[in-house]
């Protein structure tokens, strides 16, 4: 089955700067990649997505990239903000809707 | 606003107690989802569900079961709740792409 590794499991940044989460993942059959963020108290919400016949995505301060040839996958944060502060999951699926397989999840911290 | 309501924020059991965890969504979504999230492994699928009295087994169910008897309520059942299942347990629905969590029954068995 699939397996997919995020790292870093923690992260730190100052405020303003950028954060960069890496996953990789085992089976090339998979083609899609949702990232999730997790804020204290609540479930996972869907922040950004990104299929396999695209390498990169944007959506403000968020970005996604994906290289497929070497099975991983990022997510970009510029301009960090105090509300960055959450853990943030990645996954990998054969297509939306189908089973996701997450990574183990990354604590970001944006210090003020 | 899409909603996924679970029973409980906080619980906890003996050994050996049969536990109940409920979930609720009022989107009419068919796929619902049981996840445990425990410290650096993520998110794992226990049992999901893709229409009302289906169930499928997700990579880590022993131990569990679960009930789907409305389109909208999916229930996860612990028979014997033991140590072991001490975690965060998140229920999920799903329409094609669109995924909703609810926020999680954090349950402790001792």
């Amino acid at each position: 089955g699939e397996n997919v590794e995020q790292h870093p499991s923690t992260l730190s940044v100052q405020e303003g700067d950028s954060a960069v989460i890496k996953c990789t993942y085992s089976d090339s059959a998979s083609n899609y990649f949702p990232w999730y963020k997790q804020e204290l108290g609540k479930g996972p919400q869907l922040i950004i997505d990104i299929r396999s016949n695209v390498g990169e995505k944007k959506d403000q301060r968020i970005a996604v990239t994906l290289n497929k040839t070497a099975k991983h996958f990022s997510l970009h944060i510029t301009e960090t903000q105090p509300e960055d502060s959450a853990v943030y999951f990645c996954a990998a699926s054969m297509g939306a809707g189908n089973m996701l397989t997450f990574g183990g999840g990354t604590r970001l911290m944006v210090k003020p | 606003d899409v909603k996924v309501t679970q029973s409980s924020r906080y619980l906890v059991k003996r050994t050996g107690e049969k536990v109940f965890l409920e979930c609720v969504q009022d989107m009419d979504h068919e796929n619902m989802f049981w996840y445990r999230q425990d410290p650096g492994l993520g998110l794992r699928l226990i049992y999901f569900s893709y229409d009302v009295k289906m169930k499928e087994k997700g990579d880590i169910p022993e131990g569990y079961s679960v009930s789907r008897e409305k389109k909208e309520r999916f229930s996860l059942i612990l028979e014997s709740a033991s140590t072991n299942q001490t975690s965060m347990y998140l229920c999920a629905s799903r329409l094609g792409k669109s995924e909703a969590f609810g926020p999680g029954t954090r349950l402790t068995v001792t």
